[in-house]
């Protein structure tokens, strides 16, 4: 049992490339989120899921795409990189009427020059 | 929308020693959860304690314990018998199933980073 597991642990990025932040979670949950943590801010919720193909934005979506095709995975895609995005990502997941704890990945920290 | 307020951006304690550290926030829900997750330098968010609103008794778990005034919107976290191991970033955050669209958003505070003195 991996828990959640997020790819890569770090990337560094120009601005305007694309990539994809991998979130990958073992345990059958239902919820699935994704947070960017900035220096001074905490986190702040970017996308989530209540399920496989179901998605909502959360308090700062601008920039960022997110599909749920399955219960295990949710990605997050950034479609044109810019410096503003430089961050720590976070995934968590949950599930629904159980303990209501989310559990973390370990972060991807991400670089756009 | 639900606010969470840590006062101490750092704090500082002896190795051995028992330090508090503060959470308040602002909510119209009755129905809600509240948690400290603890953020050492390897960035991993590990939850410390969680507790249920509607649960009058304080959570503890080993020499965490927290001091939960629902009246008052306060749940500060205390740390007994502090350990280096303990020296990190610690959030507070909150979640009401109930509120609107984002069932399970976490609503996190700034954090407050703590460090154990040898």
């Amino acid at each position: 049992n991996a828990g959640v597991t997020q790819t890569p642990k770090f990337q560094v990025l120009k601005t305007g490339q694309s990539m994809t932040l991998q979130c990958a979670q073992d345990m059958n949950h239902e919820y699935m989120s994704w947070y960017r943590q900035d220096p001074g801010m905490g986190l702040r919720l970017i996308h989530y899921s209540v399920g496989a193909g179901i998605t909502d934005q959360g308090e700062v979506p601008n920039g960022y795409n997110v599909s749920r095709s399955t219960t295990e995975d949710f990605p997050l895609r950034l479609l044109s990189a810019a410096p503003s995005q430089t961050s720590v990502y976070f995934c968590a997941s949950t599930q629904f009427l159980a303990s209501e704890t989310q559990y973390f990945g370990p972060g991807t920290r991400l670089l756009v020059l | 929308a639900q606010t969470v307020t840590q006062s101490q951006p750092e704090m500082s304690v002896q190795e051995a020693e028992t330090v508090t550290l503060s959470c308040t926030y602002d909510t119209s829900e009755n129905n809600y959860y509240l948690f400290w997750y603890k953020q050492p330098p390897s960035r991993q968010m590990i939850l410390v304690i969680r507790q249920e609103a509607y649960k009058q008794q304080n959570a503890t778990e080993n020499r965490f314990s927290v001091n939960f005034q629902k009246a008052a919107k306060s749940f500060s976290l205390k740390i007994s018998d502090s350990q280096l191991g303990d020296t990190a970033m610690y959030f507070c955050a909150f979640m009401s199933p109930n509120s609107g669209g984002s069932n399970y958003k976490l609503t996190f505070g700034k954090g407050t980073l703590l460090t154990v003195n040898p």
